[in-house]
């Protein structure tokens, strides 16, 4: 099982929409959790750290489910400015790199 | 958050050439990492660039290939050695205040091996 797993779309949806991310990862143990975007030809930038009761930044809502080893990302009210691939990003250990996983590509269309 | 700066932003570079990449923040981090993002693919870490030691390689990645240096805490370099058209990529420096931490990328290099 790859320690960082998520669906890697495409998501076409239109604008207004709502969407869902979801990402799992194996290690229980995982302390630190993250979103990031990346543009097409871009740099990843963080999207919003993952809290273990959720929060909120805008449209954009990350939830944690340590239980389930599950990660969500919701971005509501979809705008063509959001499409692009979303990763999810784990810290599995204290002594060892965040992993990232491979994403999810988001494109909405007008 | 750390502004971090790669230079060059692309090349075009000879088969069995090196080149060497330069990372630079603009504020003092505890670690720094090398990418390598494949068009339209995944990140792939290469290493973990130490202050003051060799760098910490990933499965797959030498140091004969890709030679790190970090000679202080803002800056580091990645070298690219006798490289092959298998080495055409973008590479990606970041940096964070632990591993734990968020990390902060580079605007990163495009690499094109003829």
């Amino acid at each position: 099982r790859k320690e960082v797993e998520q669906d890697p779309g495409p998501f076409n949806v239109p604008e207004g929409a709502t969407v869902a991310f979801n990402c799992t990862y194996s290690n229980s143990a995982s302390q630190s959790f993250f979103w990031y975007r990346q543009d097409c030809r871009k740099e990843p930038k963080l999207l919003m750290s993952v809290y273990s009761s959720g929060n909120e930044d805008g449209r954009f809502t990350a939830q944690l489910n340590r239980a389930s080893q599950y990660i969500s990302l919701l971005i509501r009210d979809s705008k063509l400015s959001d499409s692009a691939t979303y990763l999810c990003v784990v810290s599995i250990s204290g002594n060892t790199p965040l992993v990232f996983g491979k994403g999810t590509r988001l494109s909405v269309i007008a | 958050s750390a502004v971090i700066s790669q230079k060059p932003s692309r090349d075009i570079c000879q088969r069995g050439t090196s080149l060497t990449i330069q990372c630079q923040v603009d504020s003092q981090v505890t670690m720094m990492f090398w990418y390598r993002q494949q068009p339209g693919q995944s990140l792939t870490l290469i290493a973990t660039a130490n202050q003051g030691s060799e760098a910490t390689y990933e499965s797959g990645f030498v140091i004969d290939k890709f030679p790190i240096s970090r000679p202080n805490l803002t800056f580091s370099t990645l070298t690219v050695s006798n490289m092959s058209p298998e080495d055409s990529s973008i590479y990606l420096c970041s940096a964070s205040t632990g591993l734990r931490q968020p990390q902060h990328f580079g605007d990163g290099t495009r690499l094109s091996i003829l």
